[in-house]
């Protein structure tokens, strides 16, 4: 079955980029319809959607983040992206990766469920 | 920016009913999502489209929709369903999804 894995470095400085890698694994990130997102989870806290791309390189960003957020997706590698710039502490988080079943009906754009997600991988700023 | 609000908490004795409501109010328009998230692990859906259970999912995990409210209920509490739930949707475009504030459910 189709499992997701988060990596990229741990520790980040204030003001740098955030960069995350997803894999795909147990299937092909073109197959079906799906979205794939990205989502954060500061310690305590409750969950963040970050933003979802689609395998033609379309994307949605959070608009509270969308000025630092950048998705990209390498179906050769059948993986996924994030790049976050000019973090700060309050970028400290766990981030994961998931399955977005978000689709364009006739009625407009609709939400759809997260039902595969990465292990998590948490992301500290701190010089 | 656009909210759905959960309670903070739910206490329920094992084999009561557990009841969760999320409120917002792009909800009449937008499909409801529940995910189930235990400490140090990812979340787990739950409840897809209101009121689906995914396969895999105990029956004693029912979802329902009202208006602006939806509401995750669980029946017949088991030590086991004591985590945190999370409500999703979207605002009223339909393209930015948004959480819920998260309610701990705690097993008495």
């Amino acid at each position: 079955q189709v499992q997701l894995q988060e990596s990229g470095p741990g520790l980040v400085k204030p003001s740098q980029t955030l960069s995350l890698t997803c894999t795909v694994s147990g299937g092909s990130i073109s197959s079906g319809s799906y979205y794939w997102s990205w989502i954060r989870q500061p310690a305590g806290k409750g969950l963040e959607w970050i933003g979802r791309i689609y395998t033609s390189g379309s994307t949605n960003y959070n608009p509270s983040l969308k000025s630092r957020v950048t998705i990209s997706v390498d179906t050769s590698k059948n993986q996924f992206s994030l790049k976050l710039s000019s973090v700060t502490a309050a970028d400290t988080a766990v981030y994961y990766c998931a399955r977005d079943s978000y689709g364009i009906a006739v009625a407009g754009p609709q939400p759809g469920a997260f039902d595969i997600w990465g292990q998590g991988t948490m992301v500290t700023v701190s010089s | 920016s656009y909210e759905l609000t959960q309670p903070p908490s739910v206490s329920v004795s094992p084999g009561q009913t557990a009841r969760i409501t999320c409120s917002g109010d792009a909800l009449p328009k937008q499909y409801a999502y529940w995910y189930q998230q235990k400490p140090g692990q990812a979340p787990v859906l739950v409840i897809y489209k209101d009121s689906e259970r995914p396969s895999g999912i105990p029956e004693r995990f029912s979802g329902s929709s009202s208006g602006t409210t939806v509401t995750l209920t669980i029946s017949g509490v088991q030590a086991e369903d004591e985590a945190d739930y999370y409500c999703q949707s979207a605002d009223s475009s339909g393209t930015y999804n948004v959480f819920g504030t998260g309610t701990k459910v705690t097993v008495l």
